[in-house]
């Protein structure tokens, strides 16, 4: 199957930390995606992981790959109000080309 | 300092109109595609270009058709649009294999058949 699924809303505090969560049904996939869509913009690449890797860690962002349960999560240090967007989890499909979505998660972050 | 452009942020047109939905991108990138996107649905790819002249159907190419001609711009043409296409267009690009498959998006088009 090709399905990428994630929760569509998460709230959180500023200054908290927010976890976004990503399942995937396809064990083979190779690399992992995790894109944010400010109000009225495209997609703007956060980070990505190969699958050999379990964790990535970017300034405030970790990204969590579990292999074994086909888990993929996106924590954010420090949540700011700027931080408030769209995130879109997505893993490099069979055709070496082709990015499957998930249906995005809404995070708002309450001052 | 923008890098894939969509020339047309928001149209609206009539049922049975032909609408023309342009991208350019300034990176020399071989791959083009056009995704829809819809609330709750993610991202759906409609068509992707490998090459100048080339092109695959994607996940949902029915009442779509694509254009490339030239390398950089990547235009997808709806014959005779319809309700059911009122959508966000996004249009992105990626180098090969050696770039980890990024896709680099442009703003996006809104699209409103009325």
């Amino acid at each position: 199957g090709e399905d990428v699924e994630q929760s569509l809303f998460l709230s959180v505090r500023e200054g908290d930390s927010s976890v976004i969560n990503c399942t995937y049904t396809d064990s083979s996939s190779t690399y992992l995606y995790w894109y944010k869509q400010e109000p009225g913009a495209g997609l703007q690449l956060l980070t990505y992981i190969f699958s050999n890797m379990d964790m990535k860690q970017d300034q405030r962002l970790t990204v969590l790959l579990n292999k074994k349960d086909k888990h993929l999560s996106l924590r954010i240090a420090d949540t700011q109000t700027g931080d408030s967007a769209i995130y879109f989890c997505a893993r490099l499909g069979d055709s070496s080309y082709k990015l499957i979505f998930g249906s995005g998660t809404r995070l708002l972050v309450r001052p | 300092d923008v890098k894939v452009t969509q020339s047309s942020r928001y149209l609206v047109k009539r049922t049975g109109e032909k609408v023309f939905l342009e991208c350019v991108q300034d990176m020399d990138h071989e791959n083009m595609f056009w995704y829809r996107q819809d609330p709750g649905l993610g991202l759906r790819l409609i068509y992707f270009s490998y090459d100048v002249k080339m092109k695959e159907k994607g996940d949902i190419p029915e009442g779509y058709s694509v254009s490339r001609e030239k390398k950089e711009r990547f235009s997808l043409i709806l014959e005779s649009a319809s309700t059911n296409q009122t959508s966000m267009y996004l249009c992105a690009s990626s180098q090969p294999a050696e770039r980890n498959h990024v896709l680099t998006f442009g703003a996006g088009s809104r699209l409103t058949v009325l």
